[in-house]
């Protein structure tokens, strides 16, 4: 699995979009970039995925640059329970059973 | 309500006694599997299992054994727990089907080995 790169931390404002972003430079042809979250050592919680195109779903979107090297998670009306650690994974997508390795992530502190 | 469980959610155990943690989840997923949660060395693979009958070493299998005699069902055992076994160990499920990793994560187990 490509290794992902992630800002440790990042703070935003209540009601604001929260733009997480992730450097993904080695991913190959066929691993999507993932997104979980994991909220104060509750069990992680899936956000979104894609492969090369965009991506919205009820909680997130998900934006994949053309060269797929880079990709930014957007949570559009942050609140205070969006609080929580931002994973960004590549992993290949088909019958790959799917290991989840995170790293250290994106702690997203949203303050009101 | 789809999800998965784990019990206990908080054991505090002494060396050499052992424990059985329970997984289930009402998905009908085919893959389970379990990881440990440490600081500073991120999410880490015991096992998993592809269905019934059918389980695998993850990235860190010693000291621990799972069954997979149901579906539903993925207990994760630990035959002579040690204190560098205290972990936050958390159970997860996926359907093989439509080829994504969306995997459905249980609420977690805090166990503490002394």
């Amino acid at each position: 699995d490509a290794k992902t790169t992630q800002p440790p931390s990042m703070d935003c404002a209540e009601g604001r979009a929260a733009n997480l972003p992730c450097n993904h430079s080695t991913i190959s042809g066929n691993e999507y970039v993932y997104w979980y979250r994991q909220i104060h050592s509750q069990g992680p919680q899936y956000i979104i995925h894609g492969l090369k195109n965009n991506e919205t779903n009820e909680m997130a979107s998900l934006i994949i640059t053309e060269d797929r090297k880079s990709s930014t998670l957007i949570l559009p009306h942050a609140t205070l329970r969006d609080t929580a650690v931002y994973y960004c994974i590549a992993i290949a997508g088909g019958t790959s059973y799917g290991k989840l390795t995170f790293g250290q992530g994106t702690i997203l502190t949203v303050h009101p | 309500e789809a999800q998965v469980t784990q019990n206990p959610r908080y054991l505090i155990t002494v060396t050499g006694k052992k424990l059985t943690v329970t997984c289930s989840q009402n998905m009908n997923h085919e893959y389970m599997s379990w990881y440990r949660q440490d600081p500073g060395l991120g999410l880490r693979q015991i096992y998993y299992s592809m269905n019934v009958e059918v389980t695998d070493k993850g990235d860190v299998p010693e000291g621990y054994k799972v069954s997979r005699k149901e579906k539903r069902n993925f207990p994760l055992i630990l035959e002579s727990p040690s204190p560098n076994q205290t972990s936050l160990y958390f159970c997860a499920s996926r359907g093989l089907a439509g080829g994504t990793n969306e995997q459905f994560f249980g609420p977690g187990t805090r166990l503490t080995v002394l």
